[in-house]
């Protein structure tokens, strides 16, 4: 069982906006950066946030925002080439170490 | 900008220690501004950290590995190791060796390798 709580699945059609969320507590997300990655199997996980930060070359349709223990991804104008499973991570201080989501599969209908 | 390559067998037999070799290009581990990671997941699961080194030679490890788990530096070659030993077949997974940024404040991961599958099997 993962440690940051995902949606197992969300899905949107071409140019929706939809928003996925991480669910954690003070020790993780309460107190720490959070970034996002997009994983497409096989492959390793890519950044595409970074705190409210984008890493070069993704798309500014991405957002990120986090309230309290709970962090959310933002993603408008949905295209194709955003399909994959979204995962979540930030420092956990009770591990003395990071952990993460258990990833949301984001279909593009 | 920085690159990690892992490398090391794909197949390893029960019993036996795992290695693993993650080379840095463009970036020194030498650093104090980053710790250097390995992670790792099993087919179809979530993420799990292995463990971390900091520049200055620190470690520290997950506490459900950390009695089998170590992670050895060789600056000299810019690259760090990951050694897991009494491997078991849950110990088949993919492994990523990744750069966590340390800016005054503990941050996630910005840059992570292509990752290996390591099977344990006889």
């Amino acid at each position: 069982q993962s440690a940051l709580t995902q949606e197992v699945s969300v899905s949107g059609t071409v140019g929706q906006k939809v928003t996925l969320s991480c669910t954690g507590n003070n020790d993780n997300i309460g107190s720490y950066v959070v970034a996002w990655y997009q994983q497409i199997s096989p492959g390793a996980p890519k950044t595409v946030m970074f705190g409210n930060a984008l890493p070069s070359g993704i798309p500014d349709r991405i957002s990120a925002s986090k309230s309290g223990t709970t962090a959310s991804l933002t993603i408008s104008g949905l295209q194709s080439e955003d399909e994959g499973i979204y995962l979540c991570s930030s420092w956990d201080s009770s591990l003395s170490g990071w952990v993460f989501g258990g990833g949301t599969k984001l279909s593009v209908l | 900008q920085v690159q990690l390559q892992e490398s090391g067998p794909g197949l390893v037999k029960p019993s036996q220690t795992l290695s693993l070799t993650c080379t840095v290009s463009a970036g020194s581990i030498s650093r104090g501004d980053y710790y250097w990671a390995w992670i790792r997941q099993h087919p179809g699961k979530g993420l799990e950290w292995i463990g971390y080194f900091y520049y200055t030679g620190s470690t520290d490890y997950n506490p459900s590995l950390k009695s089998r788990v170590s992670i050895l530096i060789d600056r000299s070659s810019n690259q760090f190791s990951l050694s897991l030993k009494s491997v078991t077949a849950a110990d088949t997974a993919f492994y990523y060796c990744a750069r966590a940024p340390w800016i005054q404040e503990r941050l996630p991961f910005d840059y992570w390798g292509p990752g290996m599958l390591v099977t344990v099997s006889s």
